[in-house]
């Protein structure tokens, strides 16, 4: 099991550009997440979702677009880059009860500048 | 509003020795606890959990206590290893939110040799 995976590890973007942060699992996960940690942050949740084809708002979705269309697969889209969404973005899957260990991705690191 | 949080951005040790990590929160709503350990350039780890019908849970070096009527749980290591050099984020989890997870800032350890 390669777990989460998720690409690119890195990316600079220019201010106004967009870009699709890569995410998959291969648990067969119900639930995935989006989460963003900004130096000294904690991590914050972004969007998340509960299966295929439902998705939801988490505590600083503005700026991002989801979907969910397989099971495996959790795309995380940013349509006009700020320079505030300069952070580190991480993908996370459980199965979902509330005792279950969220496994996460490596991380993409975003620059906007 | 930062409903979890670590007030020790840093904690150093000598191996050995035992390490106490700190975690306040603020929401009587949370009803489990987590600690996740993140290495750089990599996702978070599951380390250890508890319950809020527990005061104390053990995994081998790892001890997580409760005290609820604080709102305060604390993470200990003992004996603390150089391995254990990482940050450790505390999260919590509310029971009417699902699985979603609210963090801490996290605690960097360091175990010095």
């Amino acid at each position: 099991n390669a777990g989460v995976t998720q690409t690119p590890k890195f990316r600079i973007l220019k201010i106004g550009q967009s870009m699709t942060l890569q995410c998959a699992q291969d648990m067969n996960h119900n639930y995935m997440y989006w989460y963003r940690q900004d130096p000294g942050m904690g991590l914050k949740l972004i969007y998340y979702s509960v299966g295929a084809g439902i998705t939801d708002k988490g505590e600083v979705p503005n700026g991002y677009n989801v979907s969910r269309s397989t099971t495996e697969d959790f795309p995380l889209r940013l349509e006009l880059a700020a320079p505030s969404q300069t952070s580190v973005y991480f993908c996370a899957s459980s199965l979902g009860r509330i005792e279950d260990t969220q496994y996460f991705g490596p991380g993409t690191r975003l620059t906007v500048l | 509003d930062q409903q979890v949080k670590q007030n020790s951005p840093s904690l150093s040790v000598q191996e050995g020795r035992i390490s106490i990590l700190n975690c306040d929160y603020t929401n009587s709503m949370f009803d489990y606890f987590l600690w996740y350990k993140k290495y750089p350039a990599e996702g978070p780890t599951f380390l250890i959990s508890i319950s809020s019908i527990k005061d104390k849970n053990e995994d081998g070096r790892f001890t997580v206590f409760l005290n609820k009527s604080a709102k305060h749980l604390s993470l200990h290591i003992v004996p603390s290893q150089p391995g254990d050099s990482a940050v450790y984020f505390c999260a919590a989890r509310e029971e009417t939110s699902g699985s979603r997870l609210t963090f801490g800032e996290g605690t960097q350890l360091t175990v010095n040799p």
